[in-house]
């Protein structure tokens, strides 16, 4: 199994540019995460999936859109990017029900200059 | 939504001391609480959790304590060694509302040998 992986590793954009992250897991999971991280402020969830066909804002969804193209893969678009959106960006899944374990991909570095 | 704190945000030990890592939070409903090990450059992985019908979890050098009443639980490690310098982050979420989980800020533990 490859887990959770996310493509591309590092992107460097200029103001105003567009890009979608990709997401994709192979272990069944019905629930999935988009997360920023930046210095000491943690991992904050951008936007989240709890199930195929759903999406909700997480705590900073300002600027982001997504879309679970199915129940593998949850894409992460930033519109028109912006300096402030400079980061390293998490997806993760897990499985529905009871708390279980969340499994972070590798990230992607995003600068926007 | 819920806030939770970390601290410190840094600690320094020597090999073979031991290192205890604090978070606090507001909200009485949470009764999940991860932690998560990032090294440098990698992605976060968990290494112990515990729910709140328990006050204590041990997995060899780590245990994880829980104070539902103080609202606070903390992260030990014992007789630290050189690979245990990473960020840590605890968590905490709640079961049955979804497998949300609210990130403290980090603590960068770093050992020295």
């Amino acid at each position: 199994n490859a887990g959770v992986t996310q493509t591309p590793k590092f992107q460097v954009l200029k103001t105003g540019q567009s890009m979608t992250l990709q997401c994709a897991q192979d272990m069944n999971h019905n629930s999935m995460y988009w997360y920023r991280q930046d210095p000491g402020m943690g991992l904050r969830l951008i936007y989240y999936s709890a199930s195929e066909g759903t999406t909700d804002k997480g705590e900073v969804p300002n600027g982001y859109n997504v879309s679970r193209l199915n129940k593998r893969e949850f894409s992460l678009r930033l519109e028109s990017a912006a300096p402030s959106q400079t980061s390293v960006y998490f997806c993760a899944s897990n499985r529905a029900g009871t708390y279980n374990e969340q499994f972070f991909g590798p990230g992607t570095r995003l600068t926007v200059l | 939504g819920e806030n939770v704190e970390q601290h410190p945000s840094t600690l320094s030990v020597q090999e073979g001391d031991s290192a205890v890592i604090k978070c606090t939070y507001s909200d009485s409903a949470s009764n999940y609480f991860p932690w998560y090990k990032q090294e440098l450059g990698k992605r976060p992985q968990l290494i112990i959790d515990i729910r709140s019908n328990v006050g204590e979890k041990k997995d060899q050098r780590i245990a994880v304590t829980l104070n539902k009443t103080a609202k606070h639980f903390s992260l030990h490690i014992t007789e630290t060694q050189p690979e245990d310098s990473a960020v840590y982050f605890c968590a905490l979420g709640e079961i049955d509302a979804g497998n949300m989980l609210t990130f403290g800020g980090g603590t960068r533990l770093m050992v020295k040998p």
